[in-house]
């Protein structure tokens, strides 16, 4: 079936190096996609986001790319520092009908070495 | 409040009891969504109220799970005779507004353990 899912399931990366995260998503109706952190202990905190009628958006140390053609999504986060250390979602909603459902991938842990 | 706020924060249940889990939005949210998150995976969508309305409830497991939100502010989620594989954290998150793009904002969740 449809889904979202992550290549890494780990990234280890040193404090002050890029950090780029992956996520390959099927379901080629979908229209908006969203990039969730969450700490151990807590839900899951809202990054960025992106529509699918662009192919790159930047934010705070954050920028997400998505590639429509081959289907992924990606999270680079400039000069990672150790409390960037958490569980990396990607979310992918559908679009069709206007659905307000996000789907979720599995999730990518990055682990930031001081 | 300053966010979405759940309680109990964690619980532990006997196989076969009731339980019941409260979520608090952010006040004047109109959306409010229910999740399962199982260890280490993704949260998984279980039902979506609108103000007072449940508009979509597929993602609920079985029939032995409930949730209403009778006010349109405060929901909770009811399971009834607990099984061990209900055991995982349970996510409320709310948004302001009904739609793609309206970003959502997640509780600490409610650690259940089914013993």
């Amino acid at each position: 079936g449809e889904s979202v899912g992550l290549h890494l399931p780990t990234l280890s990366v040193q404090e002050g190096d890029n950090s780029i995260i992956n996520c390959a998503y099927s379901n080629s109706a979908s229209d908006y996609f969203i990039w969730y952190k969450q700490e151990s202990g807590k839900g899951p905190q809202f990054i960025i986001d992106i529509r699918s009628n662009m192919d790159k958006r930047q934010g705070q140390r954050v920028t997400v790319l998505l590639n429509k053609t081959v289907k992924h999504l990606s999270l680079q986060i400039a000069a990672t520092q150790p409390g960037d250390s958490a569980v990396y979602f990607c979310a992918e909603n559908p679009g069709s009908g206007g659905s307000y459902i996000p789907t979720f991938g599995r999730g990518t842990s990055l682990i930031v070495h001081p | 409040g300053a966010g979405v706020s759940q309680s109990p924060r964690y619980k532990v249940a006997k196989r076969g009891q009731d339980v019941a889990l409260r979520c608090d939005p952010i006040s004047g949210h109109v959306s409010l969504f229910w999740y399962q998150q199982a260890l280490g995976q993704g949260p998984e969508f279980l039902t979506y109220f609108q103000n007072e309305a449940q508009l979509d409830k597929s993602g609920l497991p079985s029939d032995r799970f409930f949730a209403e939100r009778p006010e349109g502010s405060v929901s909770t989620l009811k399971i009834q005779r607990t099984q061990q594989e209900d055991s995982a954290v349970y996510l409320c998150a709310s948004s302001l507004a009904r739609g793609v793009g309206e970003t959502q904002y997640f509780g600490p969740g409610t650690r259940l353990l089914v013993l």
